[in-house]
């Protein structure tokens, strides 16, 4: 089944405390990207990479960091998590094509204390 | 960056009909999508416009006016399940190398039908 995949689905962790979410897609896809959603505020795009080797920033980037070392995976990475960053994060890939739209992944939901 | 505004909710009853306006300000314009999402899911796609017109599929059609920076999303025959968040998102077509680029997404329109 054509699918991406987030893990953890629900992560409580403490401010400081080094993390990783990890993202994983099974179809090929060139494109990938991270979001997170926040009340009254929308999905806010972190960091996106249009293929391996190759990522950039998006709208808040700041306090992320990302890899793209093979197509597959897109970890995201928050080195020392703070409460602000609480929030419901989404990955999502896609072809990478312009007319190609982005497939989301389930979402993991994070809370920083 | 963009600057893309919709409805913050609006309401309907079965079987009408419902439009979803969405506009926005680009420095630099490569396509307009919308999403919708139920709660607690991930966002899905519904349509995509790139060029002024309107594009049809099923129940939902989308529209877009480049020069007014506009597009709307028009549900048709509206059932219990369209309640959702209707997410309008601009994509900027200036990141390195890419055509894609970044996705602006607006802040979502939350739609409740009503039977």
């Amino acid at each position: 089944e054509a699918q991406v995949t987030q893990n953890p689905r629900y992560l409580i962790t403490v401010t400081g405390k080094k993390l990783t979410v990890t993202c994983s897609q099974n179809m090929n896809h060139e494109y990938m990207s991270w979001y997170r959603q926040d009340p009254g505020l929308g999905l806010r795009q972190i960091y996106y990479s249009m293929n391996v080797e190759v990522t950039d920033k998006g709208d808040v980037p700041e306090g992320y960091k990302v890899s793209r070392k093979e197509k597959r995976n897109f970890p995201l990475i928050l080195e020392s998590p703070s409460p602000n960053q609480t929030s419901l994060y989404f990955c999502a890939s896609g072809k990478g094509g312009f007319q190609e739209t982005q497939y989301f992944g389930p979402g993991t939901r994070l809370l920083v204390l | 960056g963009q600057n893309i505004d919709q409805p913050t909710e609006m309401t309907a009853t079965e079987g009408a009909i419902v439009q979803i306006n969405c506009t926005y300000q680009t420095s630099g314009f490569n396509g307009l999508f919308w999403y919708q999402q139920h709660a607690g899911e991930a966002p899905t796609f519904l349509s995509y416009n790139v060029l002024d017109g309107l594009e049809e599929k099923g129940r939902f059609s989308s529209f877009l006016s480049r020069s007014k920076g506009y597009s709307y999303l028009l549900l048709k025959e509206l059932q219990m399940k369209d309640s959702a968040s209707y997410l309008c998102a601009v994509r900027d077509g200036r990141g390195r190398g890419s055509t894609l680029g970044r996705l602006y997404f607006g802040r979502g329109t939350q739609l409740t039908v009503w039977p």
